[in-house]
């Protein structure tokens, strides 16, 4: 079976200092991978999306980044957090064939920057 | 570019009735339509995923349909629960790849 773990599962971090979260998926191959984030009370919001290793296609420009060392694994990153960063970041995979690509959530990061 | 709405944001239920949450989009050309469970600080749980080609799918308590033409989704529950208190998502895969477009939910509060 497939799982999806992302780590840290909370954060607090001071404005100005970098960020790096963690997203693995475990029991698939070639997964399509997102990042979304959640403002409180609201829908999620894409961030970034990637089909394969070293394929970022950024949806709202922002000072985050991802990116995809391995096929398993996904990262977002800020060289500066900013007030606006704080909110709720959720890591989904779908299976990259067919039209059949249910999404799957992994635990999520809060992230709060002070 | 696509438009999910829910409605109502908040919806209080007694335990055991029926119920039903909407779904609406503005453009019909999509691939699937996928609704989600999400507890509070928690991660999403899909509970239905429903392709372009069907008119509805069903998983125990519940029935998820879809009418493309009129750009909407009802997630259907039967005789609730207080377990079933959460917010339910809808999100809408576009027809181009691997994006898709989420509703601010729906916040069910079932009450014993």
């Amino acid at each position: 079976s497939q799982t999806i773990h992302q780590w840290p599962a909370t954060l607090v971090q001071p404005v100005g200092s970098p960020l790096s979260l963690e997203c693995t998926v475990e029991g698939t191959s070639n997964p399509n991978l997102y990042w979304y984030r959640q403002a409180a009370g609201r829908g999620l919001q894409l961030l970034f999306y990637s089909v394969g290793i070293g394929q970022i296609s950024s949806e709202v420009p922002q000072n985050l980044s991802a990116s995809r060392p391995q096929d398993r694994q996904f990262i977002l990153s800020s060289k500066k957090l900013l007030l606006s960063d704080s909110g709720f970041y959720l890591c989904a995979w779908s299976r990259r064939e067919g039209t059949y690509n249910e999404q799957f959530f992994g635990p999520g990061t809060r992230l709060t920057v002070l | 570019k696509q438009e999910v709405t829910q409605i109502p944001a908040a919806l209080s239920v007694p335990e055991g009735e029926n119920l039903v949450l909407n779904c609406s989009f503005t453009d019909s050309a999509i691939y699937n339509l996928q609704w989600f469970r999400q507890d509070p600080g928690k991660g999403l749980t899909s509970l239905l995923l429903i392709q372009s080609s069907q008119r509805e799918q069903t998983s125990g308590r519940l029935n998820a349909s879809l009418d493309k033409s009129s750009g909407r989704s009802t997630l259907y529950i039967a005789a609730s629960q207080p377990g079933d208190s959460a917010t339910y998502l809808c999100a809408v895969k576009s027809t181009n790849a691997g994006k898709s477009t989420f509703g601010d939910g729906t916040t069910l509060t079932v009450k014993p």
